[in-house]
């Protein structure tokens, strides 16, 4: 069985430049996360997806971030534009229901100069 | 909050000894589940307890919860220098549809 795929693994912008990351779940699973990970930090939930909706974005900085899932399989976030403490590891993870194991993917640095 | 908090936040260890790191929440959960980060790597899971278990095993991994004391420890026997990564306890609240991450516990196992 496939894993999680993110794309790229590393990035490296200037502020206030735009970013995109991609994900591409394990194939079935509904639930679909972005994590933001702060060095030294544990993760933090950015938004979760369930098929094309969104369950929670509570944490998503919304007036920079984006997300979205379309046909409810892959994902894009988006900063637009960034700061330099959106240095940080982006994280994806799919599981099959809320709650349940998740299945990471193996993130993006992203460093902010 | 309803994040977990790991202790110790370091641990450095033998070869061939045991590792116990503990989590501590606060809020009522459906599970608590364990994850492991090895360095600049995502996250792989480990282990999950549901609130109704008390204990789990995995190979060497064994998980205890304590829901009246809203705690959890994971017991790693027999460390090998692989172990040597990140572990983070994540909670799923009774309420909530994801997981809480803690800030975990860095654990060194020296060859």
């Amino acid at each position: 069985e496939a894993g999680v795929a993110q794309s790229p693994r590393y990035k490296i912008i200037e502020k206030r430049q735009s970013v995109a990351f991609w994900c591409n779940p394990i194939s079935g699973h509904a639930t679909l996360y972005w994590y933001q990970q702060i060095l030294g930090q544990g993760p933090k939930l950015l938004i979760q997806f369930q098929n094309n909706g969104v369950v929670d974005d509570s944490q998503l900085p919304k007036d920079r971030f984006s997300a979205e899932r379309l046909k409810g399989v892959d994902s894009t976030l988006k900063i637009q534009p960034a700061k330099l403490e959106d240095s940080a590891v982006y994280l994806c993870a799919s599981s099959s229901l809320p709650k349940e194991t998740q299945y990471f993917g193996p993130g993006t640095r992203l460093l902010v100069l | 909050s309803q994040q977990g908090e790991e202790d110790p936040q370091a641990l450095s260890i033998q070869e061939g000894e045991n590792a116990t790191m503990n989590c501590s929440y606060k809020t009522s959960i459906n599970n608590l589940q364990w994850y492991r980060q090895n360095s600049g790597r995502g996250l792989v899971h480990l282990i999950l307890i549901r609130s109704n278990e008390r204990e789990k095993h995995s190979g060497r991994l064994r998980v205890t919860l304590d829901t009246s004391k809203k705690s959890s420890s994971l017991l790693i026997t027999a460390s090998r220098a692989a172990d040597t990564a990140s572990y983070f306890c994540a909670t799923a609240g009774t309420g909530a549809n994801n997981l809480f991450f803690g800030t975990g516990t860095r654990l060194t196992v020296i060859p």
